[in-house]
């Protein structure tokens, strides 16, 4: 099992323009999460899946859409990328609603200029 | 607005010497309160604490929660190189239609040989 995986790790983006960024798991989870942190903000959940073609707004959505089109894969996109959103991307599944069920993925560095 | 804070921001130890983590929250529909270690990439779960004044231990590792104080101490002996990461604390809240997690900062820990 590969567990939660991320793509890319890294990419560098100039404002305005825009990208998804792809997870992927193969645990079978139902919920999938997106998280970004960010220095002295810790993570904070952007958008999440309770279920294939489900999605929900966490707590700092804007600027960000998603869509969970299979149920092993959750998609962020930017529409067009803001310096704000440079960050560290994580994306996590779990098989319930249980937060200690969380396994994380890698992360993606973003750096929009 | 819910607030997850964490203190000391950062810590730097020698080997053998014992840290105390601090995470304080202000959160509605508080659940859970949840500790990760983050190393050099994806959060793992340390702990969930749900009842106030039970210790959960997990090795040189125990954590307790204060329900009435809305705080809880992440505490580590006996310190090792390999306790070097960022700790990040969590509230998870149980909400209507949802669960969401609010994580604090996190607290840097050096541990030097």
């Amino acid at each position: 099992n590969a567990g939660v995986t991320q793509t890319p790790k890294f990419r560098v983006l100039k404002t305005g323009q825009s990208m998804t960024l792809l997870c992927a798991q193969d645990m079978n989870h139902e919920y999938m999460y997106w998280y970004r942190q960010d220095p002295g903000m810790g993570l904070r959940l952007i958008h999440y899946s309770v279920g294939e073609g489900t999605t929900a707004k966490g707590e700092v959505p804007d600027g960000y859409n998603v869509s969970r089109l299979k149920k092993q894969n959750f998609l962020l996109g930017l529409e067009s990328a803001a310096p704000s959103q440079t960050s560290v991307y994580f994306c996590a599944s779990s098989y319930s609603s249980a937060p200690y069920e969380q396994y994380f993925g890698p992360g993606t560095r973003l750096t929009v200029t | 607005e819910d607030k997850v804070v964490q203190s000391p921001l950062s810590l730097v130890v020698h080997e053998g010497d014992t840290v105390t983590l601090n995470c304080s929250y202000e959160v509605t529909n508080f659940r859970s309160l949840l500790w990760y270690k983050q190393e050099k990439k994806a959060p793992t779960f340390l702990f969930m604490l749900t009842s106030s004044g039970i210790e959960k231990k997990s090795g040189r590792l125990s954590s307790i929660l204060d329900k009435k104080e809305l705080f809880s101490i992440l505490n580590i002996t006996a310190t090792q190189t390999g306790d070097s990461a960022i700790y990040l604390c969590a509230a998870f809240l149980l909400l209507l239609n949802n669960n969401d997690m609010r994580f604090g900062a996190g607290t840097r820990l050096t541990v030097k040989p």
